[in-house]
């Protein structure tokens, strides 16, 4: 159980375009979803917090207008780079968190690796 | 944004030995919790801490809540080559949603 899938697993673009990344709890309901970026030989950073039906938080430096999050439904929420950069390119990892369980531990989804001409 | 302070940044170690590694925060977590990653993969949950001075095992693995609710460590015994990766820490504290503050990561290499 507690299965997160992401798509595509990497995809490059050309610099002005836009990428949308999809996260999705296979077997469970995820009231919060939460978006990272980790860029080569550093840590997870939480860009922001995505609650169904609600709209997104984002950390401090993270640009709202640049990165769409849309959580739609307890099994899906997006992430939609706009006018993406070379210095947008990254590893982006989701990360679902189950509800209605006494360990409410997020559980990640095998991250979008994404490149940017 | 902030993160926790995990030593050491990394490892080489010989197949069969003991190893650990351990996060320290200036503030106070309520939960402590330690992933492996591997390349391209994203991180996944090896134990996870709930309590100050507990101490969960899960295989060869031992981590401990530190009693300061500051700091804690994990351990890994005879180590095998399939504990290459990158280890992780992560902390959440008292009242918040979730949100994970994580270490630097520690990369560890074991010579089969």
């Amino acid at each position: 159980g507690a299965v997160v899938s992401q798509h595509p697993s990497r995809v490059i673009c050309k610099s002005g375009t836009s990428v949308k990344i999809e996260c999705r709890s296979l077997d469970f309901q995820a009231t919060t979803m939460f978006w990272y970026r980790q860029f080569p030989k550093q840590s997870l950073m939480l860009m922001a917090t995505s609650n169904e039906g609600s709209k997104a938080t984002y950390e401090q430096g993270v640009e709202k207008d640049k990165f769409l999050i849309n959580h739609a439904s307890l099994t899906l929420s997006t992430l939609t780079v706009t006018s993406a950069h070379p210095e947008d390119s990254s590893f982006y990892i989701c990360s679902a968190q189950q509800i209605d369980i006494v360990s409410n531990e997020q559980f990640f989804g095998p991250g979008t690796r994404l490149t940017v001409l | 944004g902030q993160q926790l302070n995990q030593s050491p940044q990394s490892m080489f170690i010989q197949e069969g030995e003991d190893v650990s590694m351990n996060c320290t925060s200036s503030s106070i977590f309520n939960t402590w919790l330690w992933y492996k990653q591997e390349p391209g993969e994203g991180p996944v949950l090896l134990i996870a801490l709930y309590k100050a001075g507990e101490l969960t095992s899960n295989g060869r693995l031992t981590a401990q809540f530190g009693i300061t609710r500051k700091d804690s460590f994990l351990n890994i015994s005879a180590s095998i080559p399939s504990d290459v990766g990158i280890y992780f820490c992560a902390g959440r504290r008292s009242g918040n949603t979730g949100k994970l503050i994580f270490g630097q990561g520690t990369t560890l290499q074991v010579k089969p």
